[in-house]
């Protein structure tokens, strides 16, 4: 089983339309969350963290955080055609004190205009 | 937010020559930073984790003797690619992670793609 699991899509949502992009992880011992979004050719740039179970909003992005299921979302309300990209979830893991990001494999996103 | 360079950009080279890749962390301190390969349409992988003043900590399966890192300051890590082959070009990428309170955050470097012909 891969530590961090994510549809690779495509999703393609319209514009103006809610985008829900989903990511289970393996490893119960996982502290945080991230949210980043690339774009072809380009370095990943973080959208959002999450740490505690629940929601947490900020602009257009909602990030979901289930402990107990072990599954992190992603909403993006009122999607834009600029919002098409991958969106990759990362999960941090501290073993023996080493910090480590696992990364899922990404979901690509369409915004049709 | 914390930014963190890479130099160069782009890089083409000849099969079996060196290439040396950078990467700052240009208003910060890093003590840690971590080297991503990336192949067209796959996702990050995770090389290694640099810790200032001490050796790299290699993934599985990745050779430290071809990718050889060093993080000789609080704000620079390098990453060599040593007798590099066309299977070695890739999208490279480096970031720095950023304590914050209870958590940490990682700030990506704008990648290095690496051509070997």
């Amino acid at each position: 089983q891969k530590e961090v699991e994510q549809n690779s899509g495509p999703l393609s949502v319209p514009e103006g339309a809610i985008a829900s992009l989903n990511c289970t992880y393996s490893d119960r011992g996982s502290q945080s969350f991230f949210w980043y979004r690339q774009y072809s050719g380009k370095s990943p740039e973080l959208i959002m963290f999450i740490y505690s179970n629940g929601d947490k909003e900020d602009g257009r992005f909602t990030a979901q955080l289930n402990k107990a299921s072990q599954y992190v979302s992603l909403l993006i309300r009122d999607s834009q055609p600029s919002d098409s990209a991958t969106y990759l979830c990362a999960v941090n893991l501290v073993t023996s004190g080493t910090y480590k990001y696992i990364f899922g494999t990404g979901t690509r996103l369409k915004v049709l205009a | 937010g914390a930014v963190v360079s890479q130099h160069p950009s782009w890089v083409i080279c000849k099969s079996g020559t060196s290439v040396k890749i950078e990467c700052r962390s240009l208003d910060f301190q890093a003590t840690t930073m971590f080297w991503y390969r990336q192949f067209p349409k796959q996702s990050l992988m995770l090389m290694a984790t640099s810790n200032e003043g001490s050796k790299a900590t290699y993934e599985q399966g990745v050779e430290k003797d071809k990718f050889l890192i060093n993080h000789a300051s609080l704000t620079l890590s390098t990453l060599t690619v040593t007798s590099a082959h066309p299977e070695d070009s890739s999208f490279y990428i480096c970031s720095a992670r950023v304590p914050r309170g209870g958590y940490n955050e990682q700030f990506f470097g704008p990648g290095t793609r690496l051509t070997v012909l």
